[in-house]
């Protein structure tokens, strides 16, 4: 079955990098995402790594995947106030790659 | 494009009363999700479309929970006989056929309080 694992919140100052950190348990997921959610909006995609890869980056952001610990983090370089949300890792499943199981979310604050 | 639109974004029912929540998916994408997500977890996979076919549904989608798309277009959430524990933030999801549909775009949601 799924199960997504995150820490809860993470405080960084303005310019440093933030690293989320992620795990998971379906070993047949296909695509593992990251997802910002802002307070009072919905679920912004951020990037997504295929299971057959090991880093993905996409400007400030770096994915690594390290498959067999199951494990999954974001890098955030330059952290920025806008980058103030909440981030949430999901996993496809074996029902369908749009049919995601998320973790519960991990709170960052940037602080100017 | 405006993106995923959902009606309303807030709603205030009474226990046991009926509501029912729309979707608009962006346009020409044949993949439709509902998610539920409830205050300080992740969002819950409820039930999928493939155009008009209903595929899949969670078993967090209990008899009182239907999900509609009728034309393939839009679709409706409907809850009847509300209860407390339904209070959640309700989330629709879209995604284009093809090469690229790994990639879902949610709608800013509808926030359900029920009292």
């Amino acid at each position: 079955g799924e199960d997504v694992e995150q820490s809860l919140f993470l405080s960084v100052r303005e310019g440093d990098s933030s690293v989320i950190n992620c795990t998971y348990t379906d070993s047949s997921s296909t695509y593992l995402y990251w997802y910002k959610q802002e307070p009072g909006a919905g679920l912004q995609l951020l990037t997504y790594i295929f299971s057959n890869m090991d880093m993905k980056q996409d400007q400030r952001l770096t994915v690594l995947l390290n498959k067999k610990d199951k494990h999954l983090s974001l890098r955030i370089a330059d952290t920025q106030t806008g980058d103030s949300a909440i981030y949430f890792c999901a996993e496809s499943t074996q029902y369908g790659n749009n049919r995601l199981a998320f973790g519960k979310g991990n709170q960052v604050v940037v602080i100017p | 494009d405006t993106g995923v639109s959902q009606d309303p974004r807030h709603k205030i029912t009474k226990r046991g009363q009926n509501v029912t929540f729309r979707c608009d998916p962006i346009s020409e994408h044949n993949r439709l999700y509902w998610y539920r997500q409830t205050l300080g977890q992740g969002p819950e996979f409820l039930t999928y479309f493939q155009n008009e076919a209903q595929l899949e549904k969670s078993r967090l989608l209990s008899d009182r929970f239907s999900a509609e798309r009728p034309k393939g277009s839009f679709s409706t959430l409907e809850i009847q006989r509300t209860e407390q524990g339904d209070s959640a933030m309700y989330l629709c999801a879209s995604s284009p056929r093809g090469k690229r549909d790994t990639e879902a775009f949610f709608g800013q949601g509808t926030r359900l309080t029920v009292v």
